[in-house]
């Protein structure tokens, strides 16, 4: 019974380049979300997505980051040209559909920007 | 207006003792709540959910007054390993959208 899934645990990248983060949600879970933390600080909403739709994507910064969750295969979190201020652990957090059930997360992955 | 509103403490509390957590919502449409735990560098993990007759669970109880648009959640003879941050989240309704506070952190000390 597989929990959510998140790979890389650990990606380090230099300035400039692209990061790409998957989420595999539990089984039977069709919504996705991603959080941002920073060291020393609370989660960061970032965007919500079902299925090849994007429900909320509020706090998605403007430029650079997108985030999709195709039919087939995991979700992806795509940062374009990190910047060092891009260093901090992505969580992942899938739900099944109705209200009242609970988010569960992934383990998350840590990005270091060299 | 913040969604979620927590003390952000820190609760410095000596081991067994009691500690209450509040929290305070503003959407009087949330449907669905629940307290998380979150250890240092680890991602946040379902404590419980919190049920408007309130439940319990081992040395944790869980309150919700919907009036106050609150929710609380009590530990009864603390461990070293409740030493951790408490998120409360808070389910805003329309969607599947959730809303978590900055969370409450807990240090017990021997």
């Amino acid at each position: 019974n597989a929990g959510v899934m998140q790979n890389p645990r650990h990606l380090v990248r230099r300035r400039g380049q692209e990061a790409r983060l998957r989420c595999s949600p539990m089984k039977g879970h069709s919504h996705v979300y991603w959080y941002r933390q920073l060291p020393e600080e609370g989660l960061k909403f970032m965007v919500y997505l079902q299925k090849e739709n994007i429900i909320d994507e509020s706090g998605m910064p403007k430029e650079r980051f997108s985030a999709e969750f195709p039919k087939e295969g995991p979700s992806i979190l795509r940062i374009q040209q990190v910047v060092r201020g891009d260093s901090a652990a992505y969580f992942c957090a899938s739900s099944p559909q109705g209200t009242n059930q609970p988010q569960h997360f992934g383990d998350g992955t840590r990005l270091s920007i060299l | 207006r913040k969604e979620v509103e927590q003390d952000p403490g820190p609760f410095n509390v000596p081991e067994g003792a009691t500690v209450a957590f509040n929290c305070t919502y503003s959407n009087s449409a949330s449907q669905s709540f629940f307290w998380y735990r979150q250890d240092c560098r680890k991602e946040p993990k379902l404590l419980m959910s919190v049920y408007s007759s309130g439940n319990e669970d081992g040395r944790f109880t869980a309150q919700l007054n919907r009036a106050s648009q609150y929710i609380s959640l009590l530990i009864r003879d603390s461990k070293l390993s409740d030493s951790a941050t408490y998120l409360c989240v808070v389910n805003g309704g329309n969607f599947n959208k959730f809303y978590f506070g900055s969370g409450t952190k807990l240090n017990v000390k021997p």
